[in-house]
């Protein structure tokens, strides 16, 4: 069965990077018929889609993050990563990683999810 | 940006009853491209629905989606006590990752 699992600090300082990691277990990451995204949800708000990436590499990101925004992949560790840099209290949030289906000329629902992280932006 | 509005924001019914939430598109959702998601405290978003009308794998057929262009349904007919949770609709036609609505709350009354 697959799983995901966020991992990563719970408080990053204002101005800071923030970092997570997302273990993929239950199945290969290298899959061309998904892409692994990242999401948020600040407290008391609805979601947020961050960005996702497909194991060779290719990237999309929400515009409004896009300055800020990384994600990457490690196929041999069969995980994928954010890191949000210059982070503010607007910031803080429960951050999701879940897998994203790949339809033949777009990107589509996510499913499953991980747990979530909550991340804190704090000095 | 395509905008989802969920309505009503918190829905107080009781078990067996019939839940309908909805959610309305700022703009017209391509094909149908739209999924609902359940969300209890502390636990992962789960996908129900999917092409708006598609059940996710294992999901019970008590729930259904419908809905086209800019206005969703998703209907949980006979409410289970597990059913009481979030839920959210999710537009991914206008741009990757797409945008959510802000929930829908299914309490027990």
């Amino acid at each position: 069965q697959l799983q995901l699992q966020e991992s990563g600090p719970g408080v990053v300082k204002p101005s800071e990077t923030l970092s997570l990691t997302c273990s993929v277990s239950g199945a290969s990451i290298s899959t061309n018929r998904y892409y692994w995204g990242w999401i948020r949800q600040p407290p008391g708000k609805g979601l947020e889609w961050i960005g996702s990436i497909h194991s060779s590499g290719s990237t999309h990101y929400n515009p409004s993050l896009k300055s800020r925004v990384t994600i990457s992949v490690d196929t041999s560790k069969n995980q994928f990563s954010l890191q949000l840099r210059s982070v503010t209290a607007a910031d803080t949030a429960l951050y999701y990683c879940a897998r994203q289906r790949r339809e033949l000329l777009y990107l589509a629902w996510f499913d499953p999810w991980g747990q979530g992280a909550l991340v804190t932006v704090s000095s | 940006e395509t905008v989802l509005t969920q309505s009503p924001g918190t829905l107080s019914l009781s078990p067996g009853e019939r839940a309908t939430l909805s959610c309305r598109a700022s703009q017209t959702v391509r094909d149908n491209y739209l999924a609902w998601y359940q969300q209890k405290p502390g636990q992962a978003p789960r996908l129900l629905i999917y092409g708006a009308s598609s059940r996710a794998t294992g999901i019970p057929d008590r729930f259904s989606g419908s809905g086209s262009g800019t206005d969703f349904t998703l209907t949980i007919i006979r409410l289970e006590p597990e059913d009481f949770a979030v839920y959210f609709c999710h537009q991914y036609s206008s741009s990757p990752g797409g945008t959510f609505g802000q929930g829908t709350k299914v309490e027990i009354k």
